[in-house]
């Protein structure tokens, strides 16, 4: 079965640095781009970074272009997400999604359960 | 950036009724226009990609249509486990997504 498992979230202060991971396993991780969104009550779902198969950046949302780094390693099957200079404005539910494509950005057919991520002092 | 409008924000329905969602975009993104289904505690699980495609396992009282700047999400047949939050998204430019639907049985 197709799985995706995020780690990493948890409280962080204003400033600070966190780094996601993401653990993909039942499908062949290397063929398809990946991507990280995310989720709070206020603004609902936000695509945060993209990437492709073969490690390629496919975009960024403007709020975290220039903090945030998506990376990907296909011989460990995992996706991750460097976060730098977080903001209150971050703290969000972060899920880690499966592109149905390989290099560019249409439907996310995989969803992971989500990392939380709190950015408070 | 292209803005997505998802409408009606919330709606009440009952068992077997008919039920159409709509998603409106600022410019036009021809068909790429995704649909999800989010329950309570759950990520997001994709029921219709390409405006129109039902995803594998998806029953088929779900469809979509559209295309261009005008899409609907119809469910034909309410069924009690149909109760979640749905959602657009286009992927024509940087992705976005709709609001969200609220859809209580």
């Amino acid at each position: 079965e197709a799985q995706l498992v995020e780690s990493g979230g948890g409280l962080v202060q204003p400033g600070g640095s966190l780094r996601l991971s993401c653990a993909a396993s039942g499908f062949s991780f290397h063929d398809y781009a990946m991507h990280w969104v995310r989720q709070t009550p206020e603004k609902g779902l936000e695509w945060v970074s993209g990437i492709s198969w073969n490690n390629i950046h496919i975009g960024s949302d403007d709020s975290v272009r220039g903090r945030f780094s998506i990376s990907r390693d296909n011989v460990k099957n995992s996706l991750y997400l460097q976060m730098n200079s977080l903001r209150a404005e971050d703290t969000a539910l972060y899920y880690c999604t499966k592109d149905t494509t390989s290099s560019g950005i249409s439907a996310f057919d995989l969803w992971g359960q989500g990392t939380m991520v709190t950015v408070s002092s | 950036d292209i803005q997505t409008t998802q409408s009606p924000s919330s709606l009440s329905a009952s068992v077997g009724d008919r039920v159409t969602i709509t998603c409106r975009t600022s410019q036009s993104i021809s068909s790429y226009l995704h649909w999800y289904q989010q329950k309570p505690g759950k990520a997001p699980k994709l029921l219709i990609s390409g405006a129109s495609s039902l995803q594998s396992g998806v029953p088929p009282r779900f469809s979509g249509s559209g295309s261009g700047t005008d899409f609907t999400l119809t469910i034909s047949s309410l069924q009690p486990e149909d109760s979640a939050t749905y959602y657009c998204q286009e992927t024509y430019s940087s992705p976005s997504f709709g609001q969200g639907t609220k859809l209580e049985i």
